[in-house]
């Protein structure tokens, strides 16, 4: 079955340093890899995707993921943290059974402090 | 554009109770998928529906119940509340045609705390 792992509960960084939340998959085939974003009581945002070609993908708000097919990684990056970025991160992989389902990872707390 | 729309943003029942939640998909897009988001977790897929079909369910008892619409507006349909049901109740559409590479558009979801 599709899975991801996100092994960080939580990232803390500064405002203005680069920061990296790191994603993993497990999949039989090609991976269809997202991120999404949620703020406090919110739905989440569609953020990237990785479906084939260029190996870094840009997103939305300055984030950019990084696929590694050997490392199986999918980490979500960005040069320069804003205090607004302090959000909830999901990554997931797209199922395979054929119709649009979603497997989520349990979630990355990005704090970013002053 | 309005986006993906849900209601009730919020409401609370009692255990044994029933709920109905509302979705309307962003215009054109004729897929709706549910998810559950459980307090501390990822979101939990629970059905996807297709041009008023069911195309996808997930491991939900059969308490869980969804329909689409003609106009591809959905439902979705909980009977006998049990506490652990208290979540984030998330809708997502997409076009749903095999030209999607799978992204989906959430609403703010409907919270949902059972008593």
């Amino acid at each position: 079955a599709q899975s991801v792992a996100q092994p960080e509960d939580q990232v803390n960084v500064a405002e203005g340093n680069p920061l990296t939340v790191k994603c993993t998959y497990s999949v039989s085939g090609n991976p269809y890899l997202f991120w999404y974003v949620q703020y406090p009581n919110r739905g989440l945002q569609f953020l990237l995707k990785y479906i084939t070609g260029d190996n870094l993908v840009k997103g939305s708000y300055g984030f950019e993921a990084e696929f590694n097919k050997s490392q199986t990684s999918f980490h979500l990056k960005k040069p320069s943290a804003l205090v607004s970025d302090s959000a909830l991160y999901f990554c997931a992989v797209r199922d395979i059974t054929g119709f649009q389902k979603l497997v989520f990872g349990t979630g990355t707390r990005l704090l970013v402090s002053p | 554009d309005a986006g993906v729309t849900q209601s009730p943003t919020h409401l609370i029942k009692t255990r044994g109770q029933h709920v109905t939640l509302r979705c309307s998909p962003i215009s054109g897009h004729k897929s709706v998928s549910w998810y559950q988001q459980v307090l501390g977790q990822g979101p939990q897929f629970i059905f996807q529906y297709y041009e008023k079909e069911e195309r996808g369910r997930g491991n939900f008892p059969d308490r869980f119940s969804a329909r689409q619409f003609p106009n591809y507006s959905s439902e979705l349909n909980v009977n006998a509340l049990l506490l652990g049901d208290s979540a984030l109740y998330l809708c997502a559409s997409s076009s749903g045609d095999t030209t999607n590479t799978g992204e989906l558009f959430f609403g703010e979801g409907s919270r949902l705390t059972v008593l």
